[in-house]
């Protein structure tokens, strides 16, 4: 069954380092998307991405965070000058299509800002 | 208002037991709907999705009522296997954006 991938599963950085994260999304898909999760939170969104170009992105996605699809397969997403309260655990999702409702996700990353 | 929200637990119940879990959502536009699953430190990952009508898979039955903005999961004859997190997502407008998920109901079945 076709799945979505994440690298790594998990990265320890020092505040202020710049961190990306990997994504492979499900093949067919169209639709990319980055959540988070801070421990004992909800998850959250961050940035809706298609066509090569961000549909969406919430408050917390500010000119620190950016993605990109550097190529046909994987979905990035960097954080340029990480904070402390970056640490959470980062989902990528995709969806086939308009229509199809799931969001598949990715096994996470973990991330660790010290 | 919260947008999604959700009892947060924990539901502690014996295995065998039927529990329910509620849910409510602000936006009286919202379009789709759907109950994930969340165990420790994993992906979400997609339990059901919720139709007006009501809709039922195997020993899980979710609801939804738009006059009242609320959505519910069954979980009849319980295993061990269903403690977990159950997140409550709404779709707000059913397009290429985000979902927005509630901070979940923890259960926990005993044996």
């Amino acid at each position: 069954e076709p799945e979505v991938t994440q690298t790594p599963s998990h990265q320890v950085t020092q505040m202020g380092q710049e961190v990306i994260l990997r994504c492979v999304p499900i093949s067919n898909h169209l639709y990319f998307y980055w959540y988070r999760q801070i421990l004992g939170q909800k998850v959250e969104f961050l940035v809706s991405f298609y066509n090569n170009e961000i549909s969406e992105k919430s408050e917390i996605f500010d000119d620190q965070f950016s993605v990109e699809r550097p190529d046909g397969s994987n979905f990035t997403l960097k954080i340029r000058s990480t904070k402390l309260e970056d640490s959470a655990m980062y989902f990528c999702a995709s969806r086939e299509r308009l229509g199809v409702n799931e969001q598949f996700f990715g096994p996470g990353t973990r991330l660790t800002v010290l | 208002r919260k947008e999604v929200e959700q009892d947060p637990g924990p539901f502690n119940v014996p295995e065998g037991a039927t529990v329910a879990f509620n849910c409510t959502y602000s936006n009286s536009a919202s379009q789709s709907f759907f109950w994930y699953r969340q165990d420790c430190r994993k992906e979400p990952k997609l339990l059901m999705s919720v139709y007006s009508s009501g809709n039922e898979d195997g020993r899980f039955t979710a609801q939804l009522n738009r006059a009242s903005q609320y959505i519910s999961l069954l979980i009849r004859d319980s295993k061990l296997s269903d403690s977990a997190t159950y997140l409550c997502v709404v779709d707000p407008y059913s397009s290429a954006s985000k979902i927005i998920f509630g901070s979940g109901t923890r259960l926990s079945i005993r044996p």
